[in-house]
């Protein structure tokens, strides 16, 4: 049991390039979450979805996309990235009853520097 | 509003002494109260989480007291050991809702 997988672990980007993040779990959860971490900003959602083939926006969404095509694996997409793009990017998943009352499992995190 | 604010932004604590990391939050709907800790270049894991019908729980040396018309929530460590030291986040959700709201995260150092 693996658990909250996401690959890659680090990646470093020029301004401009394009890059997709894998997260995959095998929990057969429901609800899965993407996530950045900056330093004394603490974790902010960027996109979220309840269920195979459904995604929502949540708080800075702004730049990048999501799909969710198998409810094992949650993509996200940087089309043009950003210096403002370098964090660690966290996935987690959960189950869906209780909606956000579950206990959130996240993976071990993507470090992503944008030169 | 579905801010939690969190405080401190970082904290040093002698091994052995008691480590208290304070949460505050406005929206009246939240019902569900959990506490996340993280070691350096790992995720968050859940610790322990707290619904607002007590105004306490314990899971060994940790303990989540709850102050409802405070609208205030706090995690205490007792006998802090250097194992301890790593990023703690509160949170807060509301029943129906899909996400939960993290606080800005503590950065907790134990000195050994």
């Amino acid at each position: 049991n693996a658990g909250v997988t996401q690959t890659p672990k680090f990646r470093v980007l020029k301004t401009g390039q394009s890059m997709t993040l894998l997260c995959a779990q095998d929990m057969n959860h429901e609800y899965m979450y993407w996530y950045r971490q900056d330093p004394g900003m603490g974790l902010r959602l960027i996109h979220y979805s309840v269920g195979e083939g459904t995604t929502a926006k949540g708080e800075v969404p702004d730049g990048y996309n999501v799909s969710r095509l198998k409810k094992q694996n949650f993509l996200l997409g940087l089309e043009s990235a950003a210096p403002s793009q370098t964090s660690v990017y966290f996935c987690a998943s959960s189950y869906s009853i209780r909606g956000g009352h579950n206990e959130q499992f996240f993976g071990p995190g993507t470090r992503l520097t944008v030169l | 509003q579905q801010q939690v604010k969190q405080s401190p932004q970082s904290l040093i604590v002698q091994k052995g002494g008691i480590s208290i990391i304070n949460c505050a939050y406005e929206n009246t709907a939240f019902d569900y109260f959990p506490w996340y800790q993280q070691f350096p270049g790992k995720g968050p894991a859940l610790l322990i989480a707290i619904r607002p019908d007590v105004s306490e729980k314990k899971e060994g040396r940790f303990t989540i007291s709850f102050n409802k018309s405070a609208k205030q929530f706090s995690l205490h460590i007792m006998d802090s050991q250097p194992g301890d030291s790593a990023t703690y986040f509160c949170a807060a959700s509301v029943l129906g809702d899909d996400k939960i709201i993290f606080g800005k995260g503590t950065r907790l150092h134990i000195l050994p």
